[in-house]
């Protein structure tokens, strides 16, 4: 089983939907989250970030984080086609000071 | 504005020719990575950096090595013996060692062998 599992996509959707992005993790000691945003041919770039579990809000993104099922989502709210891209999950924790990453989800919100 | 350049945004390599990729920050992070990115196999890490002087192995360092001679450079240099280089390269920093607050990443380099 690999430490994160993330579905690959494409994920098409029209502008002004609601997107749900999942990644799932395998190792406990995961205590750090974080969402990446990929444009193409840039770099990534910190959407969103979470300690633990719960909820955060920022715009029209919400990060969850379900440690008891090692289950993480992002929520965009009234998708752009601006919010065009790959998005990476990506987590550390315990003794693992690297980041693991997901392989990312294309996201196309066609207007 | 800090943040970390990369440079060059593109670069072409002939068979058996040594290139070497630049990644600088000034940020004042501690901790440098290097990532391999191809299509549908995400962000590979080739090596990383926690100190000045000190750099470790990633998942795929075979055919790549690496310098931390400064803590705000950390260049990539792609060997001869890397047999299929052509990729996206993606240098990244980190405030701290446990990468509590993620990483910040560069714009990346494409490389292509020609």
């Amino acid at each position: 089983q690999k430490e994160v599992e993330q579905d690959p996509g494409p994920l098409s959707v029209p502008e002004g939907a609601i997107v749900s992005l999942n990644c799932t993790y395998s190792n406990s000691a995961f205590q750090y989250f974080m969402w990446y945003r990929q444009y193409s041919r840039k770099g990534p770039e910190l959407l969103m970030y979470t300690y633990s579990s719960g909820n955060k809000e920022d715009g029209r993104f919400t990060a969850q984080v379900d440690k008891s099922s090692k289950y993480i989502s992002l929520f965009i709210r009234d998708s752009q086609p601006s919010d065009s891209a790959t998005y990476l999950c990506a987590m550390s924790g315990g003794s693992n000071y690297k980041l693991t990453f997901g392989k990312g989800t294309l996201l196309t919100v066609n207007p | 504005d800090g943040g970390i350049t990369q440079s060059p945004k593109y670069l072409f390599r002939k068979e058996g020719q040594n290139v070497t990729l630049s990644c600088e920050q000034n940020l004042n992070h501690d901790a440098m990575y290097w990532y391999r990115q191809d299509p549908g196999q995400g962000l590979r890490l080739i090596y990383y950096s926690q100190i000045v002087n000190d750099f470790q192995k990633g998942d795929i360092a075979e055919g790549y090595s690496v310098s931390r001679e400064k803590k705000e450079s950390f260049p990539l240099t792609v060997t001869s013996a890397q047999k299929n280089p052509t990729a996206f390269y993606l240098c990244a920093s980190s405030i701290d060692r446990g990468v509590a607050y993620g990483y910040t990443f560069g714009s990346g380099t494409r490389l292509t062998v020609v």
